[in-house]
């Protein structure tokens, strides 16, 4: 069975500060990754997502992600971040057999201070 | 907005009763899914519907039960309700059955059990 780490649970920084949170899976064949975000109030979003190709991938509002096949990681980072990043992250991973059952981490939240 | 739909936005009832969750997914998707969000289980994938037809299925108590309408839209049916069932329920569309379809969230529905 997929299962997905966060590391870090909850995260504050300060504005302009980098941003990197780490994600962990655990499966042995091809996978498809993803962040998402949850903001305060507010529904999911897809931030970004890998599913082959270029390991670096970059997704909406200066985010991007690297695939490390060989440490099974998917780690989000982001160079400067702004007060209106504060919100949850989430990792998610599918098994790449036509299935779409996502398997997410428990979720980073984000603090950015002004 | 993601053009997913879900109602009702709040839910409260009582222990023993039976409720109904309402999805509409985007305009052309075929595939809905249904999440569940805990404090203590995190986002737990529970089923997925495509065209109709039951999908993939996750953590689904027997309790639970879903259907996709031949409008495509779906219902979650959660039936001799506990208190440990108080949850955000997500609502997910793509538009094919599996594989690299994205997801998008509809803004969830808060069941709370007394």
């Amino acid at each position: 069975a997929q299962s997905v780490s966060q590391h870090n649970h909850h995260v504050i920084l300060s504005e302009a500060a980098s941003l990197e949170l780490g994600c962990n899976y655990s499966y042995g064949g091809t996978v498809n990754l993803f962040w998402y975000v949850q903001y305060p109030g507010q529904h999911l979003q897809l931030l970004l997502k890998y599913f082959s190709g270029d390991p670096l991938v970059k997704g909406i509002k200066g985010f991007e992600a690297e695939f490390i096949k060989s440490k099974f990681s998917f780690n989000l980072r982001k160079p400067s971040v702004q007060w209106s990043d504060t919100a949850e992250y989430f990792c998610a991973v599918n098994a790449n057999t036509g299935f779409q059952k996502l398997v997410f981490g428990t979720g980073t939240r984000l603090l950015v201070s002004p | 907005d993601s053009g997913v739909t879900q109602t009702p936005k709040h839910l409260i009832t009582a222990t023993g009763q039976r409720v109904t969750l309402r999805c509409s997914p985007r305009s052309g998707d075929l595939s809905v899914y249904w999440y569940q969000q805990s404090l203590d289980q995190g986002l737990q994938f529970l089923i997925q519907y495509y065209n109709g037809e039951e999908r993939a299925k996750g953590n689904i108590l027997e309790r639970f039960s879903a259907q996709q309408f031949p409008d495509l839209h779906s219902e979650l049916n959660l039936s001799s309700l506990e208190l440990g069932d108080s949850a955000l329920y997500f609502c997910a569309s793509s538009p094919a059955r599996g594989g690299t379809d994205t997801q998008y969230f509809g803004p969830g529905t808060r069941l709370t059990v007394l």
